[in-house]
């Protein structure tokens, strides 16, 4: 069975820093691209960055490029967002999610909540 | 960047109605198109990729079509549990991008 678990979420104040991480079990990590994707409280969902299976493409929503930073570690089925100088608007659940093209399946998702 | 528009935003609908969401991409996008379904304090989950197929385990009275620019998703008769949000997203090129969500209530 295809897992998918967040953790790194919580509570942080403007212009902080947070490192999400999500651990994938039951599927060859390393064949696949994978995403991350935010949904704000009561709002809609928004891709955030994709990294393919080996690191060499990695893409960003214009709303964190320069701020946040996707990488994975293969050995450790791992897949990680470092987030900096997060705002107010970055408040939300992030998915990590396994990538082709669509999105399947997704993790429960994290919390991050910026606030002073 | 590739706009998705969905309507309608909301729709009210009774158990065993067939209902019609559509989803419109700002240039063509061939069909690389999928649909989700949300529950409230839920993941999303897949139901139809590449504006037709089916995922596995998704029940049948779920179809998808379209290509190009216009999309739909059908539920041919509609059960309790499809009471949701539904988002439509692209990938035919970054940025990904979704829909703004349909949310099918209970009439």
């Amino acid at each position: 069975e295809v897992q998918l678990v967040e953790s790194g979420g919580g509570l942080v104040k403007p212009g902080g820093s947070l490192r999400l991480s999500c651990a994938a079990s039951g599927f060859t990590f390393s064949s696949y691209s994978m995403n991350w994707v935010r949904q704000a409280p009561g709002k809609g969902l928004e891709w955030v960055s994709s990294i393919s299976s080996s690191s060499s493409y990695i893409y960003y929503a214009d709303s964190v490029k320069g701020r946040f930073t996707i990488s994975r570690d293969n050995a450790k089925n791992s897949l990680y967002l470092q987030m900096n100088s997060l705002r107010a608007e970055d408040t939300a659940v992030y998915y990590c999610a396994k990538a082709e093209g669509w999105i399947d399946p997704w993790g429960q998702g994290t919390l991050v909540t910026v606030s002073s | 960047d590739i706009q998705m528009t969905q309507s309608p935003s909301t729709l009210s609908a009774s158990v065993g109605d067939r209902v019609t969401i559509t989803c419109r991409a700002s240039q063509s996008i061939s069909s690389w198109l999928a649909w989700y379904q949300q529950k409230p304090g839920k993941a999303p989950k897949l139901l139809i990729y590449k504006a037709s197929s089916l995922e596995s385990g998704v029940p049948s009275r779920f179809s998808g079509s379209g290509s190009g620019t216009e999309f739909t998703l059908t539920i041919s008769s509609l059960q309790p549990d499809d009471f949701a949000t539904y988002y439509c997203q692209q990938y035919n090129s970054y940025p990904i991008t979704f829909g703004q969500g349909t949310r099918l209530e209970i009439k």
